[in-house]
């Protein structure tokens, strides 16, 4: 197993666009979770997902939406793209929904918005 | 709410002198608190937890709920223990939502 995957590795978008962003877990885990990092801060939480329904969501706008796929892979999207939204995407996944089960983290995807 | 703090960025060391990279918590249930580790181009991954209360390449946290502490020890320091440390703090039984520390970076020079 590759652990997690996040695509794509790197993107440029300019400020108004929308943009999406992949993961697949680990095979047989079924929770997804995705935070951003911002240079020079620890990530911070934005949703997570387990058997396709939201099961926590953190302090971020509505512009950011996800959401789990039957295969247990998931999007993150973000409308209306700000300066401010440049940072490194993380996604992780658990086998479980808490968080007593260990979160894999994948590589990330960096965004900047131009 | 919940809070980490780490307060120092970057904590440089000799090799085989001991380390401490510090961690206090902010949360009114009962915490479950983790160590992160980034290795230079590598990804995040868990280094211990204090519910498993094992050591980890020589590195051991006690949680401390007095002084909502969870500080990360190790008695001699090893080249290989250079990266970013992040301490994070999930909350029992609910999602499984981390907050995370700003980090600190761990520079252990011979």
């Amino acid at each position: 197993d590759a652990g997690v995957t996040q695509s794509p590795t790197h993107l440029i978008k300019t400020r108004g666009q929308h943009v999406t962003l992949r993961c697949s877990p680990i095979s047989g885990h079924k929770s997804v979770s995705w935070y951003q990092q911002v240079l020079g801060q620890g990530p911070q939480f934005i949703f997570q997902y387990y058997e396709k329904e939201e099961r926590g969501r953190g302090n971020f706008p509505d512009r950011f939406s996800a959401r789990q796929f039957p295969n247990y892979s998931s999007e993150l999207n973000v409308n209306a793209l700000l300066l401010g939204d440049s940072a490194l995407y993380l996604c992780a996944s658990s086998s479980g929904p808490s968080s007593y089960n260990e979160q894999f983290f994948g590589p990330g995807t960096r965004l900047t918005v131009l | 709410a919940q809070r980490v703090t780490q307060p120092e960025k970057l904590l440089s060391v000799f090799k085989g002198a001991p380390v401490e990279l510090k961690c206090n918590y902010s949360y009114s249930g009962s915490p479950e608190l983790f160590w992160y580790v980034q290795y230079s181009r590598q990804r995040l991954q868990l280094l211990l937890r204090h519910i498993s209360r094992e050591s980890i390449k020589g590195f051991t946290a006690d949680l401390n709920k007095g002084e909502t502490s969870f500080h990360l020890k190790k008695p001699f320091a090893q080249e290989e223990d250079s990266a970013m440390y992040y301490c994070a703090l999930g909350a029992t039984g609910t999602a499984s939502k981390l907050t995370f520390g700003t980090g600190t970076r761990l520079q252990v020079t011979l």
